[in-house]
């Protein structure tokens, strides 16, 4: 069973410039997330999605990051403009079913973005 | 709201020591409990998990179990080997915003090294 996948796997832009990120998640997982990893950190949900519906993106900085993910299946997060502190991986996971607490996220290679 | 406290790194032990991360954590409802592993380079992979208290989560001599009355999941080895230097990332999932979200919690990470 092919796992997560993500692209590009490394990314270094100057401040104010635009990027994107792509995830593919597992055949036939209902749910995707983004988590945002700092350095030091543990990684921090920025988004969540159900199908192609947004069920959480409480903690998404709405005013820089938007993500999509059209037709259920792959997606999309981007940042415009990108700042310093937007420095981190990016992380894409899946799941069967989300709203379960008992559902396990299965995580793709992440994304480090440097922010320069 | 939910959160997860593990012991800082790193932790350092040779070959064939027996390993405890300590993992604490806060949770309104009734949480699952994960454990994931970071090797250099690669991405976040579920090392175990448990569902419900008194469960015992294991996997590649791995154990945790989850204690309710100490809100603890405390993840143990007898016997470490050098393939087992990684970041480990305690996490709970609970539900939120009316059970539409099961986002992951994570803890900080704690680095182990071990040497032969």
């Amino acid at each position: 069973e092919a796992g997560v996948a993500q692209s590009p796997r490394y990314k270094i832009i100057e401040k104010r410039q635009s990027v994107a990120f792509w995830c593919n998640p597992i055949s036939g997982h209902a749910t995707l997330y983004w988590y945002q990893q700092i350095l030091g950190q543990g990684p921090k949900l920025l988004i969540q999605f159900q199908n192609n519906g947004v069920v959480d993106d409480s903690q998404l900085p709405k005013d820089r990051f938007s993500a999509e993910r059209l037709k259920g299946v792959d997606s999309t997060l981007k940042i415009q403009p990108a700042k310093l502190e937007d420095s981190a991986v990016y992380l894409c996971a899946s799941s069967l079913l989300g709203r379960q607490v008992t559902d396990t996220q299965y995580f793709g290679p992440g994304t480090r973005l440097t922010v320069l | 709201g939910n959160s997860v406290t593990q012991m800082e790194g790193p932790v350092t032990l040779s070959e064939e020591a027996f390993l405890t991360i300590n993992c604490t954590y806060t949770a309104t409802g009734y949480p699952s409990l994960f454990w994931y592993v970071q090797y250099p380079g690669e991405g976040l992979q579920l090392l175990l998990k448990a569902t419900k208290a008194d469960d015992k989560g294991s996997n590649k001599g791995f154990e945790a179990t989850y204690r309710k009355e100490t809100t603890s999941f405390h993840l143990e080895k007898g016997s470490v080997q050098v393939s087992d230097s990684a970041v480990y990332f305690c996490a709970l999932s609970g539900l939120n915003y009316g059970g539409a979200t099961n986002k992951l919690i994570f803890g900080t990470g704690t680095l182990l090294a071990v040497q032969p």
